[in-house]
């Protein structure tokens, strides 16, 4: 139980273009998901907090009129890259939390590779 | 606010060697600590928990306890395999009201390699 899956897994994009990056839980609602980014070698550093049915909580330092996140149900949350550049190259992470399984325990997804040309 | 310091790699070890990976937190509620563990080219793993002081979190071998009184959860394991090679991550969760409730503060990562 508990699974958290990301689509797509790598995308190449043109600098100037947007992306979507999509997070379900798979087997649990979730009413909370966390979208992060981890550079190379470095730890994750937790973007936004994604709320179903409400406006997502950004952490200080990230635009949020350029990661647009949306979570419109219980299993799904999208994270859309708006006219990237090739400094928005990163991996981003998803993560939801169960209260029903695990309380107070966040499931990760598989990441997701953006590169930006 | 909330911060959490892992011991600095990389770590190298050779197969059945024990493992101490160090992680002190500094939180002003009382959070709950994990490890997560990332295998090259995946996302995180859960690896073991610990809700309040004292507790044991263990699995797969691997073992940290809470401790309250020096701010520490360590991460221990008394004979690692080629296969534990990762990069390991220690966190809290602030479990404290308002809108910082359940967020995750990481560390910064070791990377653990294990040699045969």
């Amino acid at each position: 139980g508990a699974v958290v899956s990301q689509h797509p897994s790598r995308v190449i994009c043109k600098s100037g273009t947007s992306v979507k990056i999509e997070c379900r839980s798979l087997d649990f609602q979730a009413t909370t998901m966390f979208w992060y980014r981890q550079f190379p070698k470095q730890s994750l550093m937790l973007m936004a907090t994604s709320n179903e049915g409400s406006k997502a909580t950004y952490e200080q330092g990230v635009e949020k009129d350029k990661f647009l996140i949306n979570h419109a149900s219980l299993t799904l949350s999208t994270l859309t890259v708006t006219s990237a550049h090739p400094e928005d190259s990163s991996f981003y992470i998803c993560s939801a939390r169960d209260w029903g399984w695990v309380p107070d325990t966040q499931y990760f997804g598989p990441g997701t590779r953006l590169t930006v040309l | 606010g909330d911060s959490v310091t892992q011991m600095e790699g990389p770590v190298t070890l050779s197969e059945e060697a024990f493992l101490t990976i160090n992680c002190t937190y500094t939180a002003t509620g009382y959070p709950s600590l994990f490890w997560y563990v990332q295998y090259p080219g995946e996302g995180l793993q859960l690896l073991l928990k610990a809700t309040k002081a004292d507790d044991k979190g263990s699995n797969k071998g691997f073992e940290a306890t809470y401790r309250k009184e020096t701010t520490s959860f360590h991460l221990e394991k008394g004979s690692v395999q080629v296969s534990d090679s990762a990069v390991y991550f220690c966190a809290l969760s602030d479990r404290g009201g308002g809108t910082s409730y359940g967020k995750l503060t990481f560390g910064q990562g070791t990377i653990l390699t294990v040699h045969p």
